[in-house]
């Protein structure tokens, strides 16, 4: 079935490090991609998507790109900061449901 | 706008009780979604609502687990009678239609012992 994979955590940085969570996916056509953000003690928010190969999403200084070859969809971002802390997790969601499948998560401590 | 709200926020119970969960989605929004995310793990999904009708209720265990969506608003997810495994954070979303954003409440932390 459809499913996605992410970099376990958590992956600890010092604030201005360059930050990359690897995500890839398996599906049986073309999904839509997301990236969705949980902050301490609060609900899961998206943060970005793409719904076709090479679409770019970018939102608050994080980036992804859906890159269909390699079904893939890593998060980055140029410098991070202590309010980046966090879990990051990617998502798909195939037009014939809707429903999203999400991937284990990531926990980001960015240190300052 | 208000957001997606759930209650309660934090719930414990021991096995084999019963216990209710309760989701008021953003106003106006058609679809509904009850998610469980067990500690570790992404969320996933065990119902869907379009209005008051179920779209998908494929992964809910329905032995134990039922839900309902009455006049196409609040929705309620029970369990009865509850397993250890059941510990979780169960998560209700909403959106306007299927396909367009999910948007999350806080979430409900369940305990069983």
């Amino acid at each position: 079935g459809d499913s996605v994979t992410q970099m376990e955590g958590p992956v600890t940085l010092s604030e201005e490090a360059f930050l990359t969570i690897n995500c890839t996916y398996t599906a049986t056509g073309y999904p839509s991609l997301f990236w969705y953000v949980q902050y301490p003690g609060e609900g899961l928010q998206l943060l970005l998507k793409a719904t076709k190969a090479d679409d770019k999403g970018s939102n608050k200084g994080f980036e992804a790109t859906y890159r269909k070859e390699t079904t893939s969809f890593h998060l980055e971002k140029g410098s991070v900061q202590v309010s980046d802390s966090a879990v990051y997790f990617c998502a798909l969601s195939m037009d014939s449901s809707y429903k999203l499948i999400f991937g284990s998560g990531t926990r980001l401590l960015v240190r300052p | 706008e208000a957001g997606v709200a759930q209650s309660p926020r934090y719930k414990i119970i021991e096995k084999r009780q019963s216990v209710a969960f309760w989701c008021n989605p953003i106003s106006g929004h058609a679809t509904l979604y009850w998610y469980q995310q067990i500690l570790g793990q992404g969320p996933k999904l065990l119902i869907q609502f379009q209005n008051n009708g179920v779209v998908d209720d494929s992964q809910l265990p329905k032995d134990r687990f039922s839900a309902e969506r009455l006049k196409g608003v609040d929705s309620t997810l029970k369990i009865q009678p509850a397993k250890l495994e059941d510990s979780a954070v169960y998560l209700c979303a909403s959106s306007r239609d299927r396909g367009r954003e999910q948007y999350f409440g806080p979430g409900t932390r369940l305990t069983v012992t």
